[in-house]
């Protein structure tokens, strides 16, 4: 099975970026996906990325996957203190149950 | 719409004890899932379904069992429970027709086993 690895925690100011990063094992994913989760709540998607792309950008959220080095990133501009969740990296297949593998998850501190 | 909910919230259980969670979706979706959380550890897939009246074991299968009677609904059982099962479950559908394959989420339930 795949392996999806991510930095346990990130710690930024408010207004400055934050990068969250993602290295997975498996190449075979069709799909790359972010989710956010709030405390004391389940995931939502944030954002995703076909396999055959190499950047997404949707409003203040840009997506890199670098597929010859198996990493995905997440980058959150101009960081706000709702941003403040976990971030979870996921990579799904087609098919089969469409099944998710999720990474370890990235705590997100935003600091005033 | 609910979209995907789950019962109990919370419950703590003794070892040996079984328990049925429920989780019921009112979008019609196909695809069911259960996941289990563990810090540092991210969501693994326990068992889902991909229909009515079937089921499949996920990454961590062991010691739960799961029903998919009705389409809505996809319930998780643990019928000896342990404190290793100890954890927060979550349940997750989505349709078997999605362009991008997102899987809708509900609020989960945190479970103690002592």
């Amino acid at each position: 099975g795949e392996d999806v690895e991510q930095s346990l925690f990130l710690s930024v100011r408010e207004g400055d970026s934050s990068v969250i990063n993602c290295t997975y094992t498996d190449s075979s994913s069709t799909y790359l996906y972010w989710y956010k989760q709030e405390p004391g709540a389940g995931l939502q998607l944030l954002t995703y990325i076909f396999s055959n792309m190499d950047m997404k950008q949707d409003q203040r959220l840009t997506v890199l996957l670098n597929k010859k080095d198996k990493h995905l990133s997440l980058r959150i501009a101009d960081t706000q203190t709702g941003d403040s969740a976990i971030y979870f990296c996921a990579g799904g297949l087609t098919g089969g149950g469409n099944k998710l593998t999720f990474g370890t998850g990235t705590q997100l501190k935003v600091e005033l | 719409n609910a979209g995907v909910t789950q019962t109990p919230k919370f419950r703590v259980l003794k070892t040996g004890q079984s328990m049925t969670l429920l989780c019921a979706q009112d979008m019609n979706h196909e695809y069911m899932y259960w996941y289990r959380q563990d810090p540092g550890m991210g969501l693994r897939l326990i068992h889902y379904s991909v229909g009515e009246g079937t089921t499949a074991k996920g990454e961590v299968p062991d010691g739960y069992n799961v029903s998919r009677l009705k389409k809505q609904n996809f319930l998780l059982g643990l019928e000896s429970a342990a404190p290793s099962q100890t954890s927060v479950y979550f349940c997750a559908s989505r349709p078997r027709l999605a362009v991008d394959n997102e899987q809708f989420f509900g609020p989960g339930t945190r479970l103690t086993v002592l």
